[in-house]
């Protein structure tokens, strides 16, 4: 079983459609990292979480440490949110970010 | 702030060549990572540098691959020679340390054909 998991794996979605991408891990970690990464293979950083929650725009990242859980949301989506969303966590064992598989969205028009 | 530049964006090259790539980390960032992601998979470290130092290289096929950081800014990773599996998404980032965001650069796409 890998360390951190995501869901779904791809999801298509609607353009105005509320959207929410699931992580669950299983390592005791420091911090959650959510990235997007776009075709191109470049990666941006979106938030980084210790605890409870975290907004930008119509991008939303909550964490339960007890639950080992975080889950972005995107709000009124629209085709420019088209990308890989990676779920990361920096595992205090291991002393290194651990990554999930990503979770392809597109966002149609 | 100006952000994690990576050089080339693009390389396509035959196997048992070799090839380098280049990172320029943001300024004051004091650790530095090589990343390989291989298509549909998340981002696997290669190695971490903290200024010149290598903090952890264990995962770095160092019968084939090498990577230097000199004067603790700039850093390169080689392969030679290189295999069709190394066809991947080379990526670097770097942070002030590992307690700290991460800014990732745009990455080079290696072909191996």
């Amino acid at each position: 079983k890998n360390e951190v998991e995501q869901s779904p794996q791809n999801l298509t979605a609607q353009e105005g459609e509320f959207i929410t991408i699931n992580c669950s891990y299983s390592v005791g970690i420091s911090a959650l990292h959510w990235l997007q990464q776009h075709p191109g293979g470049g990666i941006v950083s979106l938030f980084m979480l210790s605890s409870g929650k975290k907004k930008h725009g119509r991008l939303i990242a909550t964490i339960n440490i007890q639950e080992k859980h975080s889950s972005l949301h995107i709000t009124a989506s629209h085709p420019r949110d088209s990308a890989v969303y990676i779920c990361a966590v920096f595992s205090t064992a291991r002393n290194k970010l651990v990554f999930g598989a990503g979770t392809i969205l597109r966002v149609k028009s | 702030e100006a952000g994690v530049a990576q050089s080339p964006r693009y390389k396509i090259i035959e196997k048992r060549q070799s090839v380098a790539f280049w990172c320029n980390p943001i300024s004051g960032h004091a650790t530095l990572y090589w990343y390989q992601q291989i298509l549909g998979q998340g981002p696997k470290l290669l190695i971490q540098f903290q200024n010149n130092g290598v903090v952890d290289d264990s995962q770095l096929p160092k019968d084939r691959f090498s990577a230097e950081r000199l004067k603790g800014v700039d850093s390169t990773l080689k392969i030679q020679p290189a295999k069709l599996e190394d066809s991947a998404v080379y990526l670097c980032a770097s942070s002030r340390d590992s307690n700290y965001g991460y800014t990732f650069g745009s990455g080079t796409r290696l072909t191996v054909v």
